[in-house]
């Protein structure tokens, strides 16, 4: 199976930073990748899907990239409303669809 | 606009069996090149998907959870079913249903993508 490592587990960062946060795949999985956000009690939404395709309604200050095995998700200014747990997915072996452990965004 | 939205008991008995229904507005269940998909998160901890189904009936299950489970599909409804059987505590989850992308459903196996979007989800308890 694969296995999708998120790092870090736990960021700080303070309203207007600059944030990146990576998924690393066990083996290549090309550009199958996903990217969700999650709010506390809320299903996760989602950001970026084909690696750095941006889904339609989505703010531009959200980008991915990477292809292979490491992956990047960057908010080029974090805004309040983008405190929230981020998760990777990749859909590159079929049957058997995988999540990173997720990436908890707080507060500084 | 497509919603989804889970339903069924939020408190199942150790060794039961754990029933959950999807229902889908907003657009049809049998559309093609969208499979049907559900996904749990046990309390803090991260996501899993459980398995995926497509209008016609063909479902995709994840190994380490697939002789328990049966996702079954009504389109007169415009609703997908999950079963999971013998649950114990380490079943205590949120259970989301979301619609599953196709990216190649000619092949076999299909190859999906994406979830999007998802229900609210609905918490289940495994307590006696």
């Amino acid at each position: 199976d694969i296995q999708m490592t998120q790092s870090p587990s736990t960021l700080s960062a303070s309203v207007g930073d600059r944030v990146t946060i990576t998924c690393r795949a066990s083996q290549s999985i090309s550009s199958r990748l996903a990217w969700y956000q999650q709010k506390p009690g809320k299903a996760p939404n989602l950001l970026i899907y084909k690696a750095s395709s941006l889904e339609s309604g989505v703010p531009s200050r959200f980008s991915g990239s990477g292809s292979g095995t490491e992956f990047t998700l960057t908010i080029s200014s974090l805004q309040p409303d983008d405190f929230a747990t981020y998760y990777c997915q990749q859909y590159n072996t079929y049957p058997m669809y995988t999540f990173g452990q997720g990436t908890k965004l707080e507060i500084k | 606009q497509l919603q989804l939205q889970e339903s069924g008991p939020g408190l199942v008995k150790p060794s039961e069996t754990l029933s959950l229904t999807c229902t889908v507005s907003g657009g049809s269940i049998s559309i093609t090149n969208y499979y049907w998909g559900w996904i749990r998160q046990p309390p803090g901890k991260g996501l899993k998907w459980i398995g995926s189904i497509y209008y016609s009936g063909d479902t995709y299950y994840n190994p380490s959870i697939k002789s328990r489970v049966t996702i079954s599909v009504d389109t007169s409804k415009n609703q997908f079913s999950l079963k999971l059987s013998s649950v114990t505590a380490a079943d205590t989850a949120v259970y989301y249903c979301a619609r599953h992308i196709g990216l190649n459903i000619v092949v076999l196996p299909a190859a999906l993508g994406w979830f999007d979007p998802w229900g609210q989800g609905t918490l289940v308890t495994v307590s006696s």
